[in-house]
């Protein structure tokens, strides 16, 4: 089986940086998902992480390292907007969907 | 381009009854995904379908199953409705897994009473 764990709350100040931890116990996986998801909206795709290391898109950066079995999902310059839940998700499918999501992580930024 | 759209939008049902999802993908877009979403379990993965073939599915009972179409459309069924069924459904669409990104429809809101 495969287990997901990410903090459930964290609060971080408007144009400032945070990081989000998903760390995981599985057998084995082909890579690794962050979704963003707003109170009554339906989750949007962030990232997809396949190798070990840093892919940068904007104002996020998600990390993966497989030997230590860790994620995080990096956020600068936060805005208001960026408030929301933040969902990890291994993928087992090959060349397919097969997600294994996290509880997700509750992140509020404020003024 | 219009997006993924999913009908009906809620749907209140009694437990025995079985109820039916509909998922219209993205133009073009011929992989479809279903999750399940509570907020006690999160967001669960249900199955995935690619050129009406099912090529995923996820810990979930045979009382869960789905189908698509030759057009991409997809359609889901839960028969003898419990309780813990309540939930949001959700389904996402992408042209093929190189693309990565799945678009996610608004999702069905299905209570059982």
């Amino acid at each position: 089986g495969q287990n997901i764990d990410q903090p459930t709350e964290m609060t971080a100040t408007e144009g400032a940086i945070v990081q989000i931890n998903c760390t995981y116990q599985t057998s084995g996986f082909n890579g690794l998902f962050w979704y963003q998801q707003h109170a009554g909206e339906a989750p949007t795709f962030l990232s997809y992480n396949v190798l070990d290391g840093l892919e940068e898109k904007g104002r996020f950066s998600s990390f993966l390292s497989r030997s230590k079995g860790y994620s995080y999902l990096l956020l600068k310059e936060l805005q208001m907007k960026d408030s929301a839940s933040y969902l990890c998700a291994l993928n087992s499918g090959a060349g397919s969907y097969q997600l294994t999501f996290g509880k997700g992580t509750k992140l509020s930024v404020i003024p | 381009k219009a997006g993924v759209t999913q009908t009906p939008r809620y749907l209140i049902k009694t437990r025995g009854q079985q109820v039916t999802l509909s998922c219209s993908p993205i133009s073009g877009h011929r992989s479809v995904s279903w999750y399940q979403q509570t907020p006690g379990q999160g967001l669960q993965f249900l199955f995935e379908y690619f050129s009406e073939t099912q090529r995923n599915k996820g810990n979930f009972p045979g009382r869960f199953s789905g189908r698509q179409f030759s057009n991409s459309r997809s359609e889901m069924n839960v028969s003898t409705l419990e309780l813990g069924d309540s939930a949001l459904y959700l389904c996402a669409s992408s042209l093929d897994f190189s693309g990565n990104e799945q678009f996610f429809g608004p999702g069905t809101r299905l209570t059982v009473l």
